[in-house]
């Protein structure tokens, strides 16, 4: 079984939709979340960290559920620009090493 | 952009050869943290460098290996290459080697292996 697993998509929503993602993760020790997105052949950019309590940060909310072992990203108001795929995070039990999973990619249609 | 650097950007090279990659850490960083990215996939962490010491490591073969200088930039090594090294690989920095520090990506290198 995989350390991270996402759904690959692709979502095509159009503009202005509501996009949810989840990422489920093996290891119930595990310790830190992070979600990054990443552009066509680019490296992946740091979108958010992911607490316990949950975090937003404009259009974007993650949320952690310790319980069922996922975390969750949620695009608000999606514009052209969130077209990208985005990559879950998730540190292992064994101490700094870290986890992605294989991505989920959004195209956003006018 | 992150201040993270990597050289080269593209480098080919031939099945048995050797290779050496190079990162710049974001000013103020003292981590470094080397991946591979297949395409079509996610990232696979292949070590991590903090203090110059090897501080954690992925699930690759030991002719993966790697250095780290009292400036923090690093070095990652592959004797021996294969097809499958080919990928782009990218290192990642950060403030302090705990598992919750946020990482920053340099824009990698594409290998290629014919």
């Amino acid at each position: 079984r995989k350390e991270v697993e996402q759904d690959p998509g692709p979502f095509n929503v159009p503009e202005g939709a509501t996009v949810a993602f989840n990422c489920t993760y093996s290891n119930s020790a595990s310790q830190s979340f992070f979600w990054y997105r990443q552009d066509c052949r680019k490296e992946p950019k740091l979108l958010m960290s992911v607490y316990s309590s949950g975090n937003e940060d404009g259009r974007f909310t993650a949320q952690l559920n310790r319980a069922s072992q996922y975390i969750s990203l949620l695009i608000r108001d999606s514009k052209l620009s969130d077209s990208a795929t985005y990559l879950c995070v998730v540190n292992s039990l064994n101490f700094n090493k870290f986890y992605f999973g294989s991505g989920t990619k959004l195209n956003v249609k006018p | 952009e992150t201040g993270v650097t990597q050289s080269p950007t593209h480098l080919i090279k031939t099945r048995g050869q050797q290779v050496t990659l190079r990162c710049s850490s974001q000013s103020g960083h003292n981590t470094v943290s080397w991946y591979q990215q297949a395409l079509g996939q996610g990232p696979q962490f292949i070590f991590q460098y903090y203090r110059e010491e090897e501080n954690g490591r992925g699930n690759f073969p030991p002719r993966f290996s790697g250095l780290q200088f009292p400036n923090y930039s690093s070095e990652l090594n592959v004797n021996a290459l294969e097809l499958d090294d080919s990928a782009l690989y990218l290192c990642a920095s950060s403030y302090g080697a705990e598992v919750s520090y946020e990482q920053y990506f340099g824009p990698g290198t594409r290998l290629t292996v014919t």
